[in-house]
């Protein structure tokens, strides 16, 4: 089994800074995925970045980057510049290779408001 | 990436009457599909996961009776909301996944109001 830990109801930054927000994770499974969606207000969820457990170097996609610690289970988001149009909720999701054709097990999610 | 269909986005029925959400894939062969319900300034909840051509599997407190889930082909599954009463009011989206793929790519959600 899978367990999310999003520790950060609410984020608040200025625009053009950046964020980081956290997500600690648990799980049995040796080899697993971890994903983080963004949801605006119209409810759509979407993709921003992938970490695969045997990954050496933390994933990186244009102004996302995930801080990957192994050791530590915890796969943070780092979202650098920020713009008004990244106030959404974040959600940090993984999913494990070892048991089938498993679903995703979300965070209760961050929201993240950006700042003019 | 792929881009998974969902529909209707938003749906106002009667107490007692039912609805059917569609989901499709329309770039790739999703062999599965999954169902998740939202309530609101909540996350997302599973309530069941469907392979092509097989009985859905639903997690536990979800009512199969009530949330029917059918997925004949490879491009469509649909969710099926019986007698609907006011709590069923919520979130509903679906996510599909091609075989072996990684990503999951989800539809854009349908917004169910029960009155």
């Amino acid at each position: 089994a899978q367990k999310i830990t999003q520790t950060q109801p609410g984020m608040f930054v200025q625009e053009k800074e950046a964020v980081t927000l956290d997500c600690t994770y648990d799980t049995s499974d040796p080899s697993y995925g971890l994903f983080w969606y963004k949801q605006p207000s119209s409810g759509e969820m979407i993709f921003l970045i992938y970490q695969g457990s045997y990954d050496q170097q933390n994933a990186t996609e244009g102004r996302y980057s995930l801080n990957f610690q192994k050791a530590r289970k915890s796969a943070n988001l780092v979202i650098s510049a920020s713009q008004l149009g990244d106030s959404a909720m974040y959600f940090c999701a993984m999913r494990g290779w070892n048991s089938g054709n498993t679903p995703l097990v979300f965070g209760k999610g961050t929201r993240l408001s950006v700042i003019a | 990436g792929a881009v998974v269909s969902q529909h209707p986005s938003r749906v106002i029925c009667k107490s007692g009457t039912s609805v059917k959400i569609e989901c499709r894939s329309l770039d790739f062969q999703a062999t599965t599909m999954f169902w998740y319900r939202q309530f609101p300034k909540q996350s997302l909840m599973l309530m069941a996961t469907s392979n092509e051509g097989s009985k859905a599997t639903y997690e536990q407190g979800v009512e199969k009776d009530k949330f029917l889930i059918n997925h004949a082909s490879l491009t469509l599954s649909t969710l099926t909301v019986t007698s609907a009463h006011p709590e069923d009011s919520s979130f509903y989206i679906c996510s599909a996944r091609a075989q072996g793929a990684t990503e999951a790519f989800f539809g854009q959600g349908t917004r169910l109001t029960v009155v």
